[in-house]
Parts: C-alpha cells; sequence; structure tokens
C-alpha cells in the first residue's frame, strides 16, 4: 500500500530537549516536505526537498533541520524544541514532474502532534 | 506568504444539497489541487486541474478554473455528510518549488 509514514503520532516533551520525527514513504517519490499546522494559519511550509542531499527551507525554517541522506527518508530534527512549535506536523511527498517544479499530487502522513513544555 | 485563500471560511448544510467553495491566488501557475482534511488527520487529495483545463469532474467533484481571475472552485454535489472536513486548495509558486496551501473552507454537513 503506497504511503506515507510519520512517528510517532504523538509526543509531549520538554524545552530543549532534542527530538526528531521520522517520515518515510513507499511511493520513490522524488520531492517530499514538511508542513505545520496551526489553527488559523493554515499549512505552512517548514523545509523541502527535490531530491537526496537536496534540501531547502520553506516558509518557516527556523528552529528546525532536515536530512535526505535516502530517498524514503525526510526525518524532521528539532535541535531545541520551544514551546512556540507546538504544532501539528505533517509530512508529504510526491512526485517530481519532468524535472520542472510541478509537483504533482502530494500524499501526507498522518500528521504528529507535539506539545512542548 | 498565502498563495491561495479559500472562500467562505466555514459553510454549514444539510445533506443533499451542494457545496461550493472558491479559491482565489495571485501568480501564474502550473495547476492547482483541492485536498481534504478529516478532523487532526492527514490531508488527502481530492483533485489536480491543470493551468490549461477550464473544468474537470471527479465522481460528486467538479472544479473549475478561471487563470484570467486566478480563481478556482469545488463543486460537491448532494453532500452527506461523511463530506464534512476542511478543504485546502494548493497551487505551486512561480518562483521555487513549494506546494503552497491556503487556510481552508471548513465544511459541515447536518443530517
Amino acid at each position: 500500500e503506497a504511503q506515507v509514514t510519520q512517528n510517532p503520532r504523538y509526543l509531549i516533551t520538554v524545552t530543549g530537549k532534542k527530538l526528531t520525527v521520522t517520515c518515510s514513504q513507499n511511493m520513490n517519490h522524488e520531492y517530499m516536505s514538511w508542513y505545520r499546522q496551526d489553527p488559523g494559519l493554515g499549512l505552512r511550509q517548514i523545509y523541502y526537498s527535490m531530491n537526496v542531499e537536496v534540501t531547502d527551507k520553506g516558509d518557516v525554517p527556523e528552529g528546525y533541520k532536515v536530512s535526505r541522506k535516502e530517498k524514503r527518508n525526510f526525518p524532521l530534527i528539532l535541535e531545541s524544541p520551544s514551546p512556540n512549535q507546538t504544532s501539528l506536523y505533517f509530512c508529504a511527498s510526491s512526485l517530481w514532474e519532468g524535472g520542472q517544479a510541478r509537483p504533482s499530487e502530494a500524499f501526507f502522513g498522518q500528521g504528529t502532534r507535539l506539545t512542548v513544555v | 506568504s498565502q498563495q491561495g485563500e479559500e472562500d467562505p471560511q466555514a459553510l454549514s448544510i444539510q445533506e443533499g444539497e451542494n457545496a461550493t467553495m472558491n479559491c482565489s491566488y495571485k501568480t501564474s501557475i502550473n495547476n492547482l489541487q483541492w485536498y481534504r482534511q478529516n478532523s487532526g488527520r492527514g490531508l488527502v487529495h481530492l483533485i489536480l486541474i491543470r493551468s490549461n483545463e477550464r473544468e474537470k469532474h471527479s465522481g460528486r467533484l467538479r472544479v473549475t478554473l478561471d487563470t484570467s481571475k486566478k480563481s478556482s472552485s469545488l463543486l460537491i454535489t448532494a453532500s452527506r455528510a461523511a463530506d464534512t472536513a476542511s478543504y485546502f486548495c494548493a497551487t505551486k509558486r512561480q518562483a521555487g518549488t513549494a506546494l503552497i496551501f491556503g487556510k481552508g473552507t471548513t465544511l459541515s454537513v447536518s443530517s
């Protein structure tokens, strides 16, 4: 079954304690991205990756890191989480159309609800 | 910055009625997509319409695209309680690679 898997689904942590949210897709997609969703703000892109070892900042990258060492995995790293990073996080993947910047339909993970106290 | 903006923000209808949601965007696009999100869950892709298409159908969904007005509409016909969800339009910015989502329309269908 084609899917994007995020772990964990729920996480409560304390300020400053490094954490990693994993994301894995089994569709051989080139493009992967991370979003955060907050009430009244919709989905905002944090980071994205067009292929292995190619990552770039989205709209709200501060306080986050990513890596893309393998095509299927795109972990989101919070080196020193703060309460303003409490949010619902989504990983998404999609094909890359003909080498041009035209991402096709995105497949989303089920989300990770992070609370930083 | 937001590319797509959905309208209305919230919509309440009765089962069997049609629901229409609109999306406006700012820059030229390659395609526009609509997604559905059930409460707190991941987004699910509904339909993609390319910039050279004007209308597309998928089951009870009908999407139109007017590139001259930079707008799109999603029509759900004969709505059901199970259609209750948030609906988002998504476009790709002309510069860069990001798929940009609007803030969504929350649809509530009561039986």
